[in-house]
């Protein structure tokens, strides 16, 4: 069964440093997006993407979040300058065309 | 009015009862209401999702009750097991746009052997 994959599954960062999360959206979806979950706390949604663009963005999304699909396969969230409330669990998830979007494993991203 | 909100925060169930977990929202221009199971380190995996013009789905154990007019909806897990234990969220949806999901704030579920 075709699932979303994200690499590192855990990335130790210092404060200050750019990171970069990847993910591999299932093949044929169009829809990508970015959530996030602070440790014990609900899902919060990032930034949505679509036809090589973002659609829409959460007021976390501020100037220091980027997102890019460099190729046909992967989908990249960059964070150019972590601050230690950026520590968290990063979802990526796709979806088709149906409202169905499925998520990968997560990437922990601790910030010292 | 983005806001979904989820009850209770923590449920604890003996083996083969029911679980039920509830949410509620605002936004009427909802229109998509699935749920995810979470396990610990996990990322959030679909389980049953439901539209307005059902007041319910049913798939195995697990049962979404819909009601529009109370802008509430429910899941139900039949005959709880061990194996259900896991963090349940509620979210929804507009048909509109590009569908960025809300989330409720989590059900941490334990059935007990």
């Amino acid at each position: 069964e075709p699932e979303v994959t994200q690499t590192p599954s855990h990335q130790v960062t210092q404060m200050g440093q750019e990171v970069i999360l990847r993910c591999v959206p299932i093949s044929n979806h169009l829809y990508f997006y970015w959530y996030r979950q602070i440790l014990g706390q609900k899902v919060e949604f990032l930034v949505s993407f679509y036809n090589n663009e973002i659609s829409e963005k959460s007021e976390i999304f501020d100037d220091q979040f980027s997102v890019e699909r460099p190729d046909g396969s992967n989908f990249t969230l960059k964070i150019r300058s972590t601050k230690l409330e950026d520590s968290a669990m990063y979802f990526c998830a796709s979806r088709f065309d149906s409202s169905e979007q499925y998520f990968g494993p997560g990437t922990r991203l601790t910030v010292t | 009015q983005q806001q979904v909100k989820q009850s209770p925060q923590s449920l604890i169930v003996q083996k083969g009862g029911i679980s039920i977990i509830n949410c509620a929202y605002e936004n009427t221009a909802f229109d998509y209401f699935p749920w995810y199971q979470q396990f610990p380190g996990k990322g959030p995996a679909l389980l049953i999702a439901i539209r307005p013009d059902v007041s319910e789905k049913k798939e195995g154990r697990f049962t979404i009750s819909f009601n529009k007019s109370a802008k509430q909806f429910s899941l139900h897990i039949m005959d709880s097991q061990p194996g259900d234990s896991a963090t349940y969220f509620c979210a929804a949806s507009m048909n509109t746009g590009f569908q960025k999901l809300v989330f409720g704030t989590g059900t941490r579920l334990l059935v007990s052997p």
